[in-house]
Order: structure tokens, then C-alpha cells, then sequence
């Protein structure tokens, strides 16, 4: 157990609609990083947050946005989804060093 | 635009033969290499971060090394429980921001 909790484990839904998915760093991780992992894509960063503020930014598309609150969880907000979003969506939090520990992962079937 | 190349894609070993790893990178700014492991449907575990050429990093059977332009994993004496998919992973400047770039990975398979 790393520590990370994302919520929830299984999500499905239908194309156009929006979700939310949630991740609790460890304690005392400042920062929130999130990926998407599809099998034709691999492990891919779409964006960090460090102590609520946004930190770097990768592949994310102009649906997707997330945020950190002040008591440190964080959420990816998915939004007009498409067949083709269907992954699995990690959270990793990080003490601030680099190594980056991941949660179990929330893995959505856009239908 | 970085890169990590990781091979094999895939390789299936006996018990207790021991292999290697590769991880090759193209990037500029490293900041720092990570290897994880993946069990299927789990979250990457965190397994060594290397900062800098000439580092070495152990566990249990487990042994990572890094060059200027490429690291490799090696596994000794592997037993079935060491089964998953290796990832490698850098974090190197990219307009402004340290930004982690993934290899596919290596999917290991071990015979008992």
C-alpha cells in the first residue's frame, strides 16, 4: 500500500458527460501528479500540482482540468469524455524529493 | 523531443537466470531516472531513483546503473515473483518545468 488513495476504483459512463476523480496523497506529499495509461499510449503525464499550485504541464487536453485544495487531496475533472479517454487514471504524490508514489488507479470506460 | 526507449518490450526468463534491462534516453536537463515496477491493473511501485552517471542502486535482487545516456536494470537470480512490467522514467527541464516522461516498459516473465 503506497499510501494513495483514488476514489473511485471503476467508473462507466457515456460519451458527452463529465466525471470527477479523486486522489488523497499521502501524508505530508506536497505534490499531485496525474497520468493516464492507455495501451496504446502508455504511461502518460498530464499535470502536477505542488502545495495547490500548478506546477508543470504535459499531454492534457483542454477537457481535462484538475486541481489541488488547501487540505493537499487533488481532482481531475473529465469533461465532453470520448470513446478514446477510456484508461486508467493514476495519481502519484511526491514529498517534494523525486520519487513519485502511485494509487491504485481509477479506470474509466467511456461507452 | 525527449525520448525513453526501453528494451526488450518483452522477455521471459527461467528461475534463477539472471538478465538485464534497458533503459536508453534522449533528453536534456536530467534531473533524475526512476525505475517502477507494475503489477497488471496496479499502480506503479517505486523501485530507485539515479541522479547521475556512475550511480548504482540495490535491492534484494535488483540493481540499477546509470550512464550518460542510458540505464539498465539488472535482475539476478529472478524468481517467479518478480513478474510485472518494469517501467523507466525521466525527469529532465522541458519549457520551464521538470516534466516525467515514461518508457513502455519491459514486461518480464519468469518460469518457475
Amino acid at each position: 500500500d503506497s499510501g494513495v488513495t483514488q476514489t473511485p476504483k471503476h467508473l462507466i459512463t457515456a460519451t458527452g458527460q463529465r466525471v470527477t476523480l479523486r486522489c488523497s496523497p499521502r501524508s505530508g506529499d506536497l505534490s499531485v501528479y496525474w497520468y493516464q495509461q492507455s495501451l496504446d499510449q502508455g504511461l502518460q503525464f498530464l499535470i502536477q500540482y505542488y502545495n495547490g499550485e500548478e506546477r508543470a504541464k504535459g499531454n492534457i487536453l483542454e477537457r481535462f482540468s484538475a486541481q489541488q485544495f488547501p487540505d493537499l487531496h487533488s481532482e481531475l475533472n473529465l469533461s465532453s469524455l470520448e470513446l478514446g479517454d477510456s484508461a486508467l487514471y493514476f495519481c502519484a504524490s511526491s514529498p517534494g524529493t523525486l520519487e513519485a508514489f502511485f494509487g491504485q488507479g481509477t479506470r474509466l470506460t467511456v461507452v | 523531443e525527449d525520448q525513453v526507449t526501453q528494451s526488450p518490450e518483452a522477455l521471459r526468463l527461467q528461475e534463477g537466470e539472471s538478465s538485464s534491462l534497458n533503459c536508453s534516453y534522449t533528453v536534456s536537463g536530467l534531473r533524475g531516472l526512476f525505475w517502477y515496477r507494475q503489477d497488471p491493473g496496479k499502480g506503479p511501485e517505486f523501485l530507485f531513483t539515479l541522479y547521475s552517471a556512475g550511480e548504482e542502486k540495490e535491492k534484494e535482487r535488483l540493481k540499477a546503473t546509470l550512464t550518460k545516456k542510458e540505464s539498465f536494470l539488472h535482475i539476478t537470480a529472478p524468481k517467479p515473483e518478480d513478474s510485472a512490467t518494469y517501467l523507466c522514467a525521466v525527469q529532465a527541464l522541458s519549457g520551464g518545468s521538470y516534466i516525467p516522461t515514461f518508457g513502455r516498459g519491459t514486461s518480464l516473465i519468469v518460469h518457475p
